[in-house]
C-alpha cells in the first residue's frame, strides 16, 4: 500500500526566496514519485517525476526534487520564487497500479 | 499534440438526477483515470480504464460508473446525484496502464443543488 504526507497545507514565501515543499511517502514496492501543480480552475500539470536512476530530478519552471530513500522523502524546491509560482502543489506516489495523491500544499508568494 | 479535453466544463444538476461526463485523452494514450476533487477530501481516485476494461477502482459507491470506447475516449456516469457529489471531476490520460505519468484535463465542475 502507498501513502503520501505533505507537510504544511499552506506555505508562504517572499518573491525571490527559496521554495521548499515537503513530501514524505510510504510504499510497499519501489515507488514512482511525482509532483504536480494546479492553478485555479485548471487541472493538474506534471512538474517532475522520479522513476529510477538519478535521485535529483529537474522539472519545469525551475523546480527540482530529490528522492531520499532512507528518509522516504521527495521534497520539492526552487531557488527563487516568482509570483507566478503561486498555486497548489500535489505530491503523488505510484506503486503497482494505483496513484495516491497528497492533500496538497498551497503556495503563496508575497511581493 | 492536443491535450486532454473534458466536456462539459461546468454542470448544474438537481439531487436525484444522473449525469454523464466525457473525456478525450491525448492521442495515442490508452489509459484514462478519473478523480474526484473536493476541498474536504482532496483528490480521490475513482477508476482507471485501459483497453476498454476497468483495471482499477477506488472506494466509491456503485452510483459511480464509467466506460471506455475503442478510441480510448471515456465517460463517467453518476446516478441518483447527492449534494455531496458536488466536486471537480478530473480525467487523466496515460500511455499505458498503471497511471505512471498522467496528463490531466481541465476538469468538469459539477454542482448538485
Amino acid at each position: 500500500a502507498q501513502s503520501v504526507t505533505q507537510l504544511g497545507s499552506h506555505v508562504s514565501v517572499s518573491e525571490g526566496a527559496l521554495v521548499l515543499l515537503r513530501c514524505n511517502y510510504s510504499s510497499s514496492v519501489p515507488p514512482y514519485l511525482f509532483w504536480y501543480v494546479q492553478y485555479p480552475n485548471q487541472g493538474l500539470q506534471l512538474l517532475l517525476k522520479y522513476t529510477t536512476g538519478a535521485t535529483l530530478v529537474k522539472g519545469i519552471n525551475g523546480f527540482e526534487a530529490e528522492f531520499k530513500k532512507s528518509e522516504t522523502s521527495f521534497h520539492l524546491t526552487k531557488p527563487s520564487a516568482h509570483m507566478s509560482d503561486a498555486a497548489e502543489y500535489f505530491c503523488a506516489v505510484t506503486g503497482g497500479f494505483k496513484t495516491i495523491f497528497g492533500a496538497g500544499t498551497r503556495l503563496f508568494v508575497k511581493a | 499534440k492536443a491535450g486532454v479535453t473534458q466536456t462539459p466544463r461546468y454542470l448544474i444538476k438537481t439531487r436525484g438526477q444522473q449525469v454523464t461526463l466525457s473525456c478525450s485523452p491525448i492521442s495515442g494514450h490508452r489509459s484514462v483515470s478519473w478523480y474526484q476533487q473536493t476541498p474536504g477530501q482532496g483528490l480521490q481516485f475513482l477508476f482507471e480504464y485501459f483497453s476498454e476494461t476497468q483495471r482499477n477502482k477506488g472506494n466509491f459507491p456503485g452510483r459511480f460508473s464509467g466506460r471506455q470506447f475503442s478510441n480510448s475516449r471515456s465517460e463517467m456516469n453518476v446516478s441518483t446525484l447527492e449534494l455531496g457529489d458536488s466536486a471537480l471531476y478530473l480525467c487523466a490520460s496515460s500511455l499505458t496502464q498503471g497511471q505512471h505519468e498522467q496528463y490531466f484535463g481541465p476538469g468538469t465542475r459539477l454542482t448538485v443543488t
